[in-house]
């Protein structure tokens, strides 16, 4: 079946543009997760959509970052003023919340953004 | 608050040979704990999960995992390493009931022919 899919794979652009990344989770998960992936810092989670439920923005690094769910489904990140600190991979990632709490997050391949 | 550490960022074995990975966490509740692998270029596949069902946990690709309270450790271990297990693995606990990922550093797995 169709898992997570991403878009862009791979995006550059110059310090200071507006990016936005896409996410379509597998369709019937609630719970949807944004993390970001880069050499130095490891894997961190960013945000967390759960249903109609206000998103946990706790890992957001500041204020540029921002995302959005419509319609329970797709979510888009957007990352304003682009810093070359921005420069990583963009994981998302999409889960079922009935059945358990264990269920585990399937990942999408990533988004790499490399700021110039 | 929880955390993972994975000992060893880079661990090499011979093709055939036992692997061992290893991660402890730190959590005041009972944990959720997951190994996950990553091919380069690739997002993260679940290798396997624990969930408190059975401290012997088995998974994809012949992998298995021990929950271990005693030591606060889930280290992943398969007992013959092949060459298409090089990659990078990563320990995660759940953060709460429904929350994020915490991942560990991650562990670089070279295998030598």
């Amino acid at each position: 079946g169709a898992g997570v899919s991403q878009s862009p794979s791979n995006k550059v652009t110059e310090k200071g543009k507006d990016v936005e990344l896409r996410c379509d989770p597998i369709s019937g998960h609630t719970a949807l997760y944004w993390y970001r992936q880069s050499l130095g810092q490891g894997l961190e989670f960013l945000i967390y959509f759960q249903g109609n439920s206000a998103p946990d923005k706790s890992g957001l690094p500041s204020d540029r970052f921002s995302a959005e769910r419509t319609g329970g489904s797709v979510s888009t990140l957007t990352i304003q003023r682009t810093q070359q600190e921005d420069s990583a991979v963009y994981l998302c990632a999409s889960s079922l919340t009935t059945g358990g709490l264990g269920q585990p997050q399937h990942f999408g391949d990533g988004t790499r953004l490399s700021i110039l | 608050a929880q955390s993972v550490t994975q000992l060893g960022s880079h661990v090499s074995v011979s093709e055939g040979a036992l692997v061992l990975l290893r991660c402890n966490y730190s959590s005041s509740v009972p944990p959720y704990l997951f190994w996950y692998v990553q091919y380069p270029n690739q997002g993260l596949q679940l290798l396997l999960k624990y969930t408190s069902a059975a401290t012997l946990v088995k998974g994809i690709n012949g992998f298995e995992a021990e929950f271990k309270k005693s030591e606060t450790s889930f280290h992943l271990t398969k007992p013959s390493a092949h060459m298409s297990d090089a990659a990078e693995y990563f320990c995660a606990v759940k953060r709460g009931s429904q929350g994020n990922l915490i991942f560990g550093k991650g562990t670089k797995l070279s295998v030598k022919p």
